[in-house]
């Protein structure tokens, strides 16, 4: 059974710094893993999708890396911003099935 | 384009009351879901339909029923609400497109509903 963990559960930092989210499996027979975007009160958006045969992805300030040998994916977020405080979510989408597994999510607060 | 709506955006329940959370897209997309997000635990998928009039269970699907008998629409129903129905519900829609790295399929998500069983 796919399990989908998210360490840390919440992160602070100031305003510039880059930081790193980290996002495990523990099955890594996935077709793809998907990293979200949830503001508070508010349903998620997509911000990156890798796919099993890709390494990593890129918009702008945002890389997403994944590793299937180890079950690891990490999202990179390049000199943050107070705009970029929300939960950053990881999915992953096993092959042979429809069933998206969720982690619990990381908390992030960009600090002025 | 109004993307994935839900309907309603809040609700009050009485334990053994029945309700149903409707779920629309226009953007033609074959697979619907519907996910429950409880704190601490990430969203959890209820029910899921790869097409119209087709439907499945997914990770908790017990105490909910759906029906997809339009494309466009992914309906979840309760029918003996109970506290532990206490959550916020997700709608998603979904569809495969062939790029260049293979068949990619993304979620869009609806804005959510927050239901409360008293």
């Amino acid at each position: 059974k796919q399990e989908v963990t998210q360490i840390p559960a919440a992160l602070s930092v100031p305003e510039g710094e880059n930081l790193v989210l980290n996002c495990s499996f523990t099955d890594s027979a996935i077709y793809n893993l998907q990293w979200f975007r949830q503001d508070p009160g508010k349903g998620l958006t997509s911000l990156l999708l890798i796919q099993s045969s890709q390494r990593e992805q890129t918009s702008g300030r945002l890389n997403a890396s994944l590793d299937k040998s180890s079950g690891r994916s990490t999202l990179y977020i390049a000199a943050s911003q107070p705009g970029d405080s929300a939960t950053y979510l990881c999915a992953v989408k096993s092959t042979g099935g429809f069933k998206t597994i969720f982690g619990a999510g990381t908390r992030l607060f960009v600090k002025a | 384009n109004a993307g994935v709506t839900q309907t309603p955006k809040f609700r009050v329940l009485k334990t053994g009351q029945s309700m149903t959370l409707l779920c629309a897209q226009d953007m033609n997309h074959e697979y619907m879901y519907w996910y429950r997000q409880d704190p601490g635990m990430g969203l959890r998928l209820i029910h899921y339909s790869v097409g119209e009039g087709t439907t499945a269970k997914g990770e908790v699907p017990d105490g909910y029923n759906v029906s997809r008998l339009k494309k466009q629409n992914f309906l979840l129903g309760l029918e003996s609400a109970a506290p532990s129905q206490t959550s916020v519900y997700f709608c998603a829609s979904s569809y495969n497109a062939l790029t260049s790295g293979g068949v990619q399929e993304t979620q869009y998500f609806g804005p959510g509903t927050r239901l409360l069983v008293l």
